[in-house]
């Protein structure tokens, strides 16, 4: 079965800092690019970031640019989401998700919560 | 950065409707649209890529159209488990989502 499992959400204060895993099993995930998704509570859905399978070249919406960092390892199957300077408009379900066709996220985690608050 | 704007927000429809969703990027991205449901407690779906492909398994009364700026997502009949809100996804330069059309029942 193709997975997405996002793990190492929780409860953070404001400035703080979290790392988000996400672990990939069922397809060879280095063939893949992939990116993180998130949505805050009552909102829509708001594309973080996105890495090529690479890694040689990475995207980041401007709301994030400066403070979080995505980096993947391929070896181990796994995506990662570095979050600095953690804001409470930072809280939000975050996804990750695998590009499998052209440009489009095609299999998605389930998520994993991320709540900043004092 | 291109922007994604859905039309409409919300609407109410009933079972056996026919159901239109526009899309409109801020500039061009080709056929690099992609459309995409999500329901409550659950990851979204990918219904539609390449502005017109449906994904393997999706019913076909999902149909999507365009290019250049402008794009539509058609539901031909609407069923009950399709009551959910629909984004689009540009991947044409980084990556955007639109605001979402939350599709409710009438």
């Amino acid at each position: 079965e193709l997975q997405l499992v996002e793990s190492g959400g929780g409860l953070v204060h404001p400035g703080g800092s979290l790392r988000l895993s996400c672990a990939a099993s069922g397809f060879t995930f280095s063939d893949f690019s992939a990116n993180w998704v998130r949505q805050s509570p009552g909102k829509g859905l708001e594309w973080v970031s996105y890495m090529i399978s690479g890694s040689d070249t990475i995207y980041y919406a401007d709301s994030v640019k400066g403070r979080f960092t995505i980096s993947r390892d391929n070896a181990q199957n796994s995506l990662y989401l570095q979050m600095n300077s953690l804001s409470d408009e930072d809280t939000a379900l975050y996804y990750c998700a695998r590009e499998g066709t052209p440009h489009a996220l095609d299999i998605w985690g389930q998520g994993t919560m991320v709540t900043v608050s004092s | 950065d291109i922007q994604m704007t859905q039309s409409p927000s919300s609407l109410s429809a009933s079972v056996g409707d026919r159901v239109t969703i526009t899309c409109r990027a801020s500039q061009s991205i080709s056929g690099y649209l992609n459309w995409y449901q999500h329901k409550p407690g659950k990851a979204p779906k990918l219904l539609i890529y390449l502005a017109s492909t449906l994904q393997t398994g999706v019913p076909s009364r999902f149909s999507g159209s365009g290019s250049g700026t402008d794009f539509t997502l058609t539901i031909s009949s609407l069923q009950p488990e399709d009551f959910a809100t629909y984004y689009c996804q540009q991947g044409y330069n980084s990556r955007a989502f639109g605001q979402g059309t939350k599709v409710e029942i009438k």
